[in-house]
């Protein structure tokens, strides 16, 4: 069976330091994809970043990287810099070539000022 | 461009009825998806389609049905609603398998 972890249901971080969110995966396939999103309180959801499962550099876009070590089954997503609006919650997500998605039960971070 | 435009964004519905969530996008993506966000969890997968006149049944399809007869429109029908299926909606489509989903803003359904 796919699942997504994410083993922390809040997080806590000061403006301009660097956040790490976890995510595990469990998956018998080969060929996925692994996302990150974004939920705002106003509830719209924000496509951050993508990991394939072939890839082997980690994704980076922009503050976003993620920590992908396959391996382990973990695609951390880690936020540089934080800005009062990255509070939110955050969504791991995996996805297969037939389409097929699963989703964590997120982590919501709070930026502290 | 509109994205993925989804209606109604609420609607409140008696245990029983029936209703139709509308879902159409104007990018020309082959995949689309109905997820359901119940409050404080992440999104469950009800249906997807990786094309017109194909879709399959996700994580919680029971209640629900779709259809896809165009590459547009991905309606998601709910018959005898019931108070489990309170949720949040979301429809979201992608070009590929491996690449970003765009989602629609929502719908907001309770069922009293």
């Amino acid at each position: 069976a796919q699942k997504i972890t994410q083993t922390q249901p809040g997080m806590f971080v000061q403006e301009k330091e660097a956040v790490t969110l976890d995510c595990t995966y469990d998956t018998s396939d080969q060929s996925y994809g692994l996302f990150w999103y974004k939920q705002p309180s106003s509830g719209e959801m924000i496509f951050l970043i993508y990991q394939g499962s072939y890839d082997e550099q980690n994704a980076t876009e922009g503050r976003y990287s993620l920590n992908f070590q396959k391996a382990r089954k973990s695609a951390n997503l880690v936020i540089s810099a934080s800005q009062l609006g990255d509070s939110a919650m955050y969504f791991c997500a995996m996805r297969f070539n037939a389409g097929k998605s699963t989703f964590g039960d997120g982590t919501t971070l709070t930026v502290k000022p | 461009n509109a994205g993925v435009t989804q209606t109604p964004k609420f609607r409140i519905l008696k245990i029983g009825q029936s209703m139709t969530l509308q879902c159409t996008q104007d990018m020309n993506h082959n995949y689309m998806y109905w997820y359901r966000q119940d409050p404080g969890m992440g999104l469950k997968l009800i249906y997807y389609s990786v094309g017109a006149g194909i879709t399959d049944k996700g994580e919680v399809p029971n209640g629900y049905n779709v259809s896809r007869s165009t590459t547009e429109d991905f309606p998601l029908r709910l018959e005898l609603a019931a108070p489990s299926q309170t949720s949040v909606y979301f429809c979201a489509s992608s070009y590929h398998w491996n690449t970003e989903a765009f989602f629609g803003q929502g719908t907001r359904l309770t069922v009293v």
